[in-house]
């Protein structure tokens, strides 16, 4: 059982906006930054938006985060087909004093 | 873009050892901390443990203290996971990471720092 809570799957059609959530507490997401990571399959983890919000360079404008209190979402918009993958956040958690993740939400595009 | 090799995974028995090894591109390897990270098969990630630039703070999962080691050496741009008692549950895909932001005096703001980018990973499978 992970302690950031994600929904294990999401879906829908191209062009579509999606949320993807993800659930903590005071001791990670309440204190500390959130960040998204996107597996395609079959390839490791790839950073797709760090401090709550922030995009790497090369990630589409139409992948974006936010934060409210002990909850963090992405969302996507204009769904794609190459949008299919896995999703993780993850946080630092102050009690654990190590890194937490979700479990994960896998995306399909329909 | 610098960029991550693992090696040193492969089949093991219950209750051995094995080192892992993380080689970093790139001439800033020693100004960033870094970390390991692993997926069982089929499931999620999973952190294990973090290392500062200087090697000075390190952090561990429960899952995983008292049994593995983190080490790295900058003088040859590589970091280590040195894992002992090996149990079934520990087979699983092991990737490296360096965090996103640069360490700055004896701080790597762990709480407020990421993970990019990942190495390709390295299997470890623990079994009889």
């Amino acid at each position: 059982q992970s302690v950031l809570t994600q929904p294990p799957s999401a879906s829908g059609t191209p062009g579509q906006r999606v949320t993807i959530s993800c659930s903590g507490s005071s001791s990670n997401i309440g204190r500390n930054t959130v960040n998204w990571y996107q597996q395609l399959p079959g390839t490791a983890p790839k950073l797709l938006m760090y401090s709550d919000d922030q995009r790497p360079s090369g990630v589409p404008d139409r992948f974006s985060g936010s934060k409210s209190g002990t909850s963090a979402s992405l969302a996507i918009s204009g769904l794609q087909s190459e949008d299919e993958a896995d999703y993780y956040c993850a946080a630092w958690d102050d009690s654990l004093n190590g890194v937490v993740f979700g479990g994960g939400t896998k995306l399909t595009v329909l | 873009e610098e960029q991550l090799l693992e090696s040193g995974g492969g089949l093991v028995q219950p209750g051995g050892s094995l080192r892992l090894s993380c080689a970093a591109s790139g001439s800033t390897f020693s100004i960033y901390g870094m970390s390991w990270v692993r997926q069982a098969p089929g499931k999620g990630l999973e952190w294990v443990s973090s290392i500062t630039n200087s090697g000075g703070t390190i952090y561990y999962a429960d899952s995983v203290r008292g049994r593995f080691t983190i080490s790295r050496d900058n003088s040859k741009n590589t970091l280590y996971l040195q894992m002992n008692s090996l149990r079934a549950e520990d087979t699983a895909i092991y990737y490296c990471a360096k965090y996103g932001r640069k360490c700055s005096g004896v701080s790597c703001y762990s709480n407020t720092n990421w993970f990019d980018p990942w190495g390709q990973g390295t299997l470890v499978t623990v079994s009889s």
